[in-house]
């Protein structure tokens, strides 16, 4: 079984603040994925990773910066917190030329 | 802008009755349409799929309905149960892209 987990379930941080959401998957998959889902807007990609170091701008990567140093590993990181980046952020996995993405449980972040 | 529209936004269903949720695209090359379902607390999950060269693919309660020439395809979820209360999004993927193209999501309640 794919296991793709988040670094945290819920998540309160301050406007300004620098965020980092972390993302751990144990299958090997070269695809990496940050979501946020936000009610009547769906799953809206933020940014990929095809490799590690290689990174790709997803349909709302403004005020994001992600991560990929090893394989296993991708991490979202938001500069400076805002209260419109309050969201759940949901983390995905593939692997190279399958379609089927396997997602984490998810971190609620609130921005005060 | 939304490569994949899904309506309706949320639906409502007796227990035992037909949940019917409808998707449409424009990108005439997507040739894999999943299906996920997303249970409260957790993330997105692969609940059933359907490539182009077939009108219809069943797996238990569960159908998806695909009509190539209207770009359309639909999730029918037969005899609802309570326990299928949960959100489903639509997704599209083409060869060669490396992310899942979803849906705005619908929510499902299904009543005793």
């Amino acid at each position: 079984d794919v296991k793709v987990t988040q670094s945290s379930r819920y998540l309160v941080k301050r406007t300004g603040e620098k965020v980092f959401l972390e993302c751990v998957q144990d299958m090997d998959h070269e695809n990496m994925f940050w979501y946020r889902q936000d009610p009547g807007l769906g799953l809206r990609l933020i940014y990929f990773s095809y490799d590690v170091k290689m990174k790709e701008k997803g349909d709302i990567p403004e005020g994001y910066s992600v991560s990929r140093e090893k394989k296993e590993r991708f991490s979202l990181i938001l500069e400076s917190a805002s209260t419109n980046q309050t969201s759940m952020y949901l983390c995905a996995t593939s692997g190279p030329g399958t379609d089927t993405q396997y997602f984490g449980p998810g971190t609620r972040l609130t921005v005060l | 802008q939304q490569q994949v529209k899904q309506s309706p936004q949320s639906l409502i269903v007796q227990k035992g009755g037909i949940s019917i949720i409808n998707c449409a695209y424009e990108n005439t090359a997507f040739d894999y349409f999943p299906w996920y379902q997303q249970f409260p607390g957790k993330g997105p999950a692969l609940l059933i799929a359907i490539r182009p060269d077939v009108s219809e693919k069943k797996e238990g309660r569960f159908t998806i309905s695909f009509n190539k020439s209207a770009k359309q395809f639909s999730l029918h979820i037969m005899d609802s149960q309570p326990g299928d209360s949960a959100t489903y999004f639509c997704a599209a993927h083409y060869t060669g892209a490396n992310n899942l193209f979803f849906g705005t999501g619908t929510r499902l309640t299904v009543i005793p």
